[in-house]
């Protein structure tokens, strides 16, 4: 069975700082795709980024950067010089091939303060 | 805006009703999920079809039933509700034949409240 573990339920920061949300994944396919959203105040699921197991390359896209470590079963998400406009509830979620069920984590509550 | 459309965006019923919630996903994309996000349960795949047919159920309740048109707009069933069903429902649709591989764009929900 697939799970994803968001262990943060909270994260208060301060503009400007840098704040890493920590996702943990767990299947036994070898082949499966992690994936982080963004869900602002407004509601709607907003689509950040794909990983499929086969590519643990690291990537960046502007303030935000992402870990993939499939030694540690962890697909981590950095936001570098956090602003208000951050602040969203973000979830981690885990499918894996021929599977249509996507799992979410419970999510994590980014606070950034002025 | 992700492209894909949701209604209504509230509602509010009693309890035994059965009401319709409805959408229209991406152009061009042909599978249509639908979740639920209450603050108990989190995120909760519900189901998913691709052009016209049932692909996946999740944890989808027999009094909850979903079908796809062939214009590939989705409804949403949600029949003899319970104050438990109150939720956010949000369809979301993708392009890929759903072998968990693509990305899906969510709608803006549909938010349930069962009085």
């Amino acid at each position: 069975a697939q799970k994803v573990t968001q262990a943060q339920t909270e994260i208060s920061v301060v503009e400007k700082e840098d704040v890493t949300l920590d996702c943990v994944y767990e299947t036994r396919d070898t082949t499966y795709y992690l994936f982080w959203y963004k869900q602002p105040p407004s509601g709607e699921l907003v689509f950040l980024i794909r990983r499929n197991s086969f590519d643990e390359q690291n990537e960046i896209s502007g303030r935000y950067s992402w870990n993939f470590q499939k030694s540690t079963s962890s697909f981590n998400f950095t936001i570098t010089a956090s602003q208000v406009v951050d602040s969203a509830v973000y979830f981690c979620a885990l499918s894996v091939y021929n599977n249509n069920d996507m799992r979410f984590g419970a999510g994590t509550r980014l606070t950034v303060k002025p | 805006d992700s492209g894909v459309t949701q209604t209504p965006k509230h509602l509010i019923t009693a309890t035994g009703q059965r009401v319709t919630l409805r959408c229209s996903p991406r152009s061009g994309d042909l599978s249509v999920y639908w979740y639920q996000q209450s603050l108990d349960q989190g995120l909760q795949f519900l189901i998913q079809y691709y052009n016209g047919e049932e692909r996946a159920k999740g944890n989808i309740l027999e009094r909850f039933s979903a079908q796809q048109f062939p214009d590939l707009h989705s409804e949403l069933n949600l029949s003899s509700l319970e104050l438990g069903d109150s939720a956010l429902y949000f369809c979301a649709s993708s392009r890929s034949s759903g072998r968990g591989t693509g990305e899906l764009f969510f709608g803006e929900g549909s938010r349930l409240t069962v009085l």
